[in-house]
């Protein structure tokens, strides 16, 4: 029931293409849901974030999308950009973050 | 106060010693969590703080893991008798409160690497 299932695991993407990566979960306590972009040797860095009673949240070329009877909810990537090329992680919390597996997306120029 | 930082960035070691790791948190931040990521994995929950008291420890935090944040400011990790099995990136995040409002800092982490 603590598990944020994601996918795909990973992602070929041309440039200026869309992203999509999505994600499922069973916890209906679970009360935040954020994306982290990891590069490797670094830490994950907060991306966007939305709350279950908003259905899209947009920032840049950044959106998630949530569906809360669905229990899904997915990021989209607009204009992908090789800087873009990075891991990508799913979170649901609680009083701490659940993460999904990740997605690996390479954007190629 | 540039963010959470963690230290060291890198640790080999011979299985069987004990190794420690720092975390310092983002100065105003009450909570203070640990998690470990595998290569190729999302991070694994380990144990997290409100101030000084340690609030809830997972399954995977065996008996030879302990973690400490004697005065709710920075905190320890120590990895008693390591084991190949222990190799992974160790992350400290913090938060104000829960993190639903405000989010959660992560540090860069420190990579084991037991031999």
């Amino acid at each position: 029931q603590q598990q944020v299932k994601q996918s795909p695991q990973s992602l070929i993407v041309q440039k200026g293409g869309i992203s999509i990566i999505n994600c499922a979960y069973e916890n209906t306590a679970f009360d935040y849901f954020p994306w982290y972009q990891q590069f490797p040797g670094k830490g994950p860095a907060l991306l966007i974030a939305i709350r279950p009673d908003v259905s899209e949240k947009k920032e840049g070329r950044f959106t998630i999308s949530f569906n809360k009877s669905a229990k899904q909810f997915s990021l989209h990537i607009m204009d992908s950009q090789p800087g873009d090329s990075a891991t990508y992680f799913c979170a649901a919390n609680t009083d701490k973050l659940i993460f999904g597996t990740g997605t690996r997306l390479q954007v190629f120029p | 106060d540039t963010g959470v930082s963690q230290d060291p960035r890198h640790k080999i070691t011979k299985r069987g010693q004990n190794v420690t790791f720092r975390c310092d948190p983002i100065s105003e931040h009450n909570r203070l969590y640990w998690y470990r990521q595998t290569l190729g994995q999302g991070p694994e929950f380990l144990t997290y703080f409100q101030n000084e008291a340690q609030l809830e420890k997972s399954r995977l935090l065996s008996d030879r893991f302990s973690a400490e944040r004697p005065k709710g400011s920075f905190s320890t990790l120590e990895i008693q008798r390591t084991e190949q099995g222990d190799s992974a990136m160790y992350l400290c995040a913090s938060s104000l409160a829960s993190g639903q409002a405000y989010g959660y800092t992560f540090g860069s982490g420190t990579r084991l690497t037991v031999v």
